[in-house]
């Protein structure tokens, strides 16, 4: 079964960049679009990246997403770290008709 | 603008019911696959339930199969989910997604408390 491990935390200050990883097990991670959320406490996720690098409307380009098939992982890089960037982040993918979720970052912006 | 707004949840005693439904704007409701995600208190996003847009191809993840039915109304834009046997591990944030392979979007959830 294909699974994705992310780290539970990361963190960076202010104006900095991080990057949060999401690694596949059982399969290629570029086989199938991945996607990123964002979840602030007590809100419901929102799509920061979807098939891989694409942002949606309204996010901002400080967003990025990124695939690298030798460590057969995806990334998602916040630059410009701002307060309201702390949440949660979970990425995603799919096999055949299965939805799979990374295990979620936890993301805090000293 | 899309919305999507679940309801029905609630406080429920092991082995009881609830249906949850989603009413659903701005966009063509009929031509979206739709699904179910639900987050457990302080645990991470698993798809429970999903369903094409004609209703023909459903999905059930193994931890709810043979207990929930979703089902949808593409006349008015809805989306259910006929929930039955309930269990303690059940109790969860359930949030109504529009997509295929990814959520595009999602509602803002609605609580499922399964306790005594």
């Amino acid at each position: 079964n294909f699974m994705l491990t992310q780290p539970h935390s990361v963190s960076g200050s202010p104006g900095k960049t991080v990057t949060i990883s999401c690694t596949g097990s059982g399969g290629s991670i570029a086989s199938n679009y991945v996607q990123w959320y964002q979840q602030r406490p007590g809100s419901a996720p929102t799509t920061v990246i979807y098939e891989n690098n694409q942002r949606p409307s309204g996010v901002p380009d400080r967003f990025s997403g990124s695939i690298d098939r030798s460590s057969n992982s995806a990334s998602l890089t916040i630059s410009g770290l701002r307060t309201e960037d702390e949440a949660d982040y979970y990425c995603q993918s799919y096999d055949i008709n299965t939805w799979m979720f990374g295990g979620g970052t936890k993301l805090t912006v000293l | 603008e899309v919305q999507l707004v679940e309801s029905g949840g609630g406080l429920v005693k092991p082995g009881g019911s609830l249906r949850l439904s989603c009413a659903t704007s701005g966009f063509m409701f009929r031509s979206f696959n739709m699904n179910w995600v639900r987050q457990a208190p302080g645990k991470g996003l698993e798809r429970v339930s999903s369903i094409s847009n004609s209703g023909s191809d459903i999905f059930y993840a193994d931890s709810v199969k043979g207990r929930f039915t979703i089902s949808r109304d593409n006349a008015r834009g809805s989306l259910y989910l006929q929930m039955n046997s309930l269990r303690v591990d059940d109790t969860a944030v359930y949030y109504c997604a529009k997509g295929r392979v990814a959520a595009a979007s999602w509602g803002q959830g609605t609580l499922v408390t399964v306790s005594s």
